[in-house]
């Protein structure tokens, strides 16, 4: 599969915790970005983080990038209610902006 | 940031008929624009690949008779769905690539939920 592949599935934490949510992918990619997606809404970019990049912020959110380990991870910190909502790594590769492959997606619930 | 917007956001239709979905960037010019599908609770899968005045590139497993792209202007692609069956049935996301400030990025409409029955 060229998808990638996030850990966990689901994930329900309390207001106030920390979210983390991994990524993995199988081949060589130029960029990775975050997207949130809520129910059967259409896709906000969260974040992107380019394949020369190892750590990158944005408000609340934190992406780390592993190209050794073909592995990313984001991280919501003091997550509140209306941080749920599914989230989906992306990679994307060769010169074609936009062409993306997806993962399957973090199902996060946060509990007020 | 731009927009793009989709249309209709929802539809329902018979088995047989077809259906077009237009994705249009409101506010940018899209050289290039992608269509996604969504199935519940699944992630998104590119479909193909849209160029302005050019013949769309297909992904592997998609039928390109059976989803029939065009993308006439800079603002508008349009996907049409022939003979849909029940299997049909998915959210189809488009987004379009274009550059505002010298940069390029992609922008993602919002979706048109299809129901065939």
């Amino acid at each position: 599969s060229q998808q990638g592949e996030e850990d966990p599935q689901a994930l329900s934490i309390q207001e106030g915790e920390n979210a983390t949510m991994n990524c993995s992918y199988k081949t060589s990619i130029n960029n990775l970005q975050w997207y949130r997606q809520n129910s059967g809404r259409g896709l906000v970019h969260l974040i992107l983080i380019r394949s020369n990049e190892r750590e990158k912020h944005s408000g609340r959110l934190r992406v780390t990038l592993d190209t050794s380990k073909k592995s990313s991870s984001l991280l919501i910190t003091a997550s509140r209610a209306a941080d749920t909502a599914s989230y989906f790594c992306a990679t994307g590769r060769g010169s074609t902006l936009g062409r993306l492959y997806f993962g399957r997606g973090t199902q996060l619930t946060v509990w007020p | 940031g731009a927009v793009v917007s989709q249309h209709p956001s929802w539809v329902i239709c018979k088995s047989g008929t077809s259906v077009k979905i237009e994705c249009r960037s409101l506010d940018f010019q899209a050289t290039t624009m992608f269509w996604y599908r969504q199935f519940p609770k699944q992630s998104l899968m590119l479909m193909a690949t849209s160029n302005e005045g050019s013949k769309a590139t297909y992904e592997q497993g998609v039928e390109k008779d059976k989803f029939l792209i065009n993308h006439a202007s800079l603002t508008l692609s349009t996907l049409t769905v022939t003979s849909a069956h029940p299997e049909d049935s998915s959210f189809y996301i488009c987004s379009g690539v274009g550059g505002l400030g010298g940069k390029e990025t992609q922008y993602f409409g919002p979706g048109t939920r299809l129901l065939v029955l």
